[in-house]
């Protein structure tokens, strides 16, 4: 199976503030590298799709980047709403893994 | 718009049989890839496996062995079975649907809660 590995597991952060996770995977998969937000007691989010592709309707201050076998999300202007967990998932190798999260808290 | 509503029993003996239904509404079931994902209370998601069309099926190996994901087109009905739980298979169930880029889950049920215990 494919491992993918978030940095940090957590973080503190204020509204205002530039975010930026990290995702790396054992192995390389191109592009297909999915976002997901997941706030407490709710189903994940689609965010971004093929590495830096956002999700519709999902704001602009979203981004993503990256190939292979490392990747970013990066929120340019933290908002209270974005305060959640934030998972990568690969789909290039079956079974699909998913990181295991990383939650922004408010400062 | 796509809906989607698991149901089952929010309880089940160690051994026994987990068995979940996904009621799929307001769209095509026909054409989609459908997964059922779960995340133990705290921890990360993992993906259980996908169903599509009539025989393309795939299966996380490492439970493999104990699920069975189908599909009931006619009733808009995505089920998934596990068997021989344990108390590591607790956890909040999730089907959703594989969109059609990189197959991102684009579509999420709101998940049912199952524990395993006697």
């Amino acid at each position: 199976d494919i491992e993918m590995t978030q940095s940090p597991v957590s973080l503190s952060a204020s509204v205002g503030d530039r975010v930026t996770i990290s995702c790396r995977a054992s192995q390389n998969i191109d592009k297909s590298l999915n976002w997901y937000q997941q706030k407490p007691g709710k189903a994940p989010k689609l965010l971004m799709y093929g590495a830096y592709t956002l999700q519709s309707g999902v704001p602009s201050r979203f981004s993503g980047g990256g190939s292979g076998t490392d990747f970013t999300l990066t929120i340019s202007s933290l908002q209270p709403e974005d305060f959640a967990t934030y998972s990568c998932q690969q789909t290039y190798f079956i079974p699909w893994t998913f990181g295991q999260g990383t939650k922004v808290e408010i400062k | 718009q796509v809906q989607l509503q698991e149901s089952g029993p929010g309880l089940v003996k160690p051994s026994e049989t987990l068995s979940l239904n996904c009621t799929v509404s307001g769209g095509p079931i026909n054409g989609y890839f459908w997964s059922w994902v779960r995340q133990p209370a705290g921890k990360g998601l993992e993906w259980i496996g996908r169903f599509f069309g009539t025989e393309t099926i795939n299966y996380n190996p490492s439970l493999k062995r104990r699920v069975t994901i189908s599909l009931d087109a006619s009733k808009n009905l995505l089920s998934l079975r596990l068997t021989s739980v344990t108390a590591a298979d607790t956890a909040v169930y999730y089907c959703a649907r594989d969109g059609e880029r990189y197959f991102g889950l684009d579509v999420w049920g709101q998940g049912t809660s199952v524990t395993v215990s006697s």
